[in-house]
């Protein structure tokens, strides 16, 4: 059974502030997506990595992946009210059948004015 | 607009009477899923389908059913609520199972009396 946590649970921070949140596992991950969650609505893609080292940049939102794939981060810069929500985090493993996709349970950040 | 829809977004309902979600995508795509979300348990697979007429349990698949009799629509189905199926409930669908960009839709929030 591969674990998987993101860390922390809860962020709470004022505009202008820098996070950071974790996504990591016991197993290696052969892809890895980071969705947000708004309020009362579905999770939407915001990236896809892939490779080990791989580092994306959307905007002022930094998605690195692990050397050895089984850790990514997401770095936030200068966060604003708008990026509020749940940072959730969905592995592929290695040697999965990519038929059943695991979650994590999220970081809820609240991001206040 | 490429999109998932369902309906209702809102249900309230008693133990034992018979309910359906319906979901419906319009993309073509190959893969659809059912989750629920619920507080510290996260996003957990419900059931999910390949193609049509293709389907198969995801985590936590008792007391829900499903079918895929056309491409576009994955309904599901509880025979008998029960109050713990109290959830937020979400339809994602995926041009393929190798495909990594999952599209969900707006939610289901279900309560059982």
């Amino acid at each position: 059974t591969q674990l998987l946590e993101q860390s922390p649970q809860f962020l709470s921070i004022q505009e202008g502030e820098n996070l950071t949140v974790y996504c990591n596992s016991s197993s290696v991950f052969s892809s890895l997506q980071w969705y947000r969650q708004e309020p009362g609505e579905g999770p939407v893609l915001l990236v896809t990595v892939v490779t080990g080292g791989e580092v994306k940049k959307l905007k002022r939102l930094t998605f690195q992946f692990g050397d050895a794939r089984k850790d990514s981060s997401l770095h936030i810069t200068a966060a604003q009210p708008g990026d509020t929500g749940l940072y959730l985090c969905a592995p592929t493993y290695s040697g999965g059948s990519n038929y059943k996709l695991t979650f994590g349970k999220g970081t809820l950040l609240t991001v206040n004015p | 607009e490429a999109q998932v829809t369902q309906n209702p977004r809102y249900l309230i309902t008693v133990t034992g009477k018979k309910l359906t979600v319906t979901c419906s995508q319009n993309m073509n795509h190959e893969y659809m899923s059912w989750y629920r979300q619920d507080p510290g348990l996260g996003l957990r697979q419900i059931y999910y389908s390949m193609n049509v007429e293709v389907t198969d349990k995801g985590d936590v698949p008792e007391g829900y059913k499903v079918s895929r009799k056309e491409k576009r629509n994955f309904p599901l189905i509880l025979e008998s609520p029960s109050p713990n199926q109290t959830s937020l409930y979400f339809c994602a669908s995926r041009l393929h199972r190798l495909s990594y960009e999952q599209y969900f839709g707006p939610g289901t929030r279900l309560t059982v009396t």
